[in-house]
């Protein structure tokens, strides 16, 4: 079983709401990630925290903004999405640091977004 | 501009052969190889990583790595219809922390 949480698990939203997807890890990992996926294509990557700071953003639209509290949790503030938008929300996390095992991503089971 | 590829498949074998499954990624910069599974409507989910050359064998899986040739497989044993999802190689560089996901190979095995 996976041992990061995404809530809520389903979401549909009007294009003029705001909501957020959450993320709780408890393996003490120092990175965290936020990637979206479409049907039938690999994973794209977000953003990424690095001990909780924004380390990378991969030139996602400013309607996404994500958040990162302490080390176990990772936010991502939905507002204003286009319908374009729905897809699944992947929330990840590793240990951050090294090489081998520690790079490994370890994903939440993920949001599915509807957006009308 | 790093890259990993995969054929996409759909790639089918009868329960019980061996399934093959290859990824190549053009960045000879490349630290970790990880190989995930991903049923339809699921997240995708860790099956092994390896970052030596040579063989890494899991139960009924077996990683291969060649980084001469920029060449990472998989094979899975006694395939059985359970193993049919599609599966991601995803590659570790160096330089920052992203991984870069191929784009999958979709595979089903036959009853």
């Amino acid at each position: 079983d996976t041992e990061v949480t995404q809530t809520p698990k389903h979401l549909v939203m009007g294009m003029t709401n705001k909501k957020s997807l959450k993320c709780e890890q408890h393996m003490g990992h120092r990175a965290m990630y936020w990637y979206k996926q479409k049907a039938k294509k690999p994973p794209e990557l977000m953003f990424v925290y690095s001990y909780e700071k924004l380390s990378i953003n991969e030139s996602v639209p400013s309607r996404f903004s994500p958040e990162c509290p302490n080390s176990s949790l990772l936010n991502l503030h939905l507002h204003a999405l286009q319908p374009e938008d729905s897809a699944l929300y992947l929330c990840a996390s590793s240990q951050g640091g090294g090489g081998g095992a520690g790079n490994t991503i370890y994903f939440g089971e993920g949001s599915w977004l509807t957006v009308v | 501009q790093k890259e990993v590829e995969q054929n996409s498949g759909p790639l089918s074998v009868p329960e019980g052969a061996i399934a093959s499954l290859n990824c190549t990624y053009s960045d000879r910069g490349s630290q970790s190889f990880f190989w995930y599974r991903q049923y339809s409507g699921k997240s995708p989910e860790l099956i092994m990583f390896i970052y030596s050359n040579g063989d890494k064998e899991d139960g009924r899986f077996t990683a291969q790595l060649n980084k001469a040739s920029q060449y990472v497989s998989l094979l899975i044993r006694d395939s059985q219809p359970s193993d049919s999802a599609t599966y991601l190689c995803a590659v570790k560089f160096w330089s920052g922390q992203n991984f870069v996901f191929g784009p999958g190979t979709r595979l089903s095995v036959l009853p």
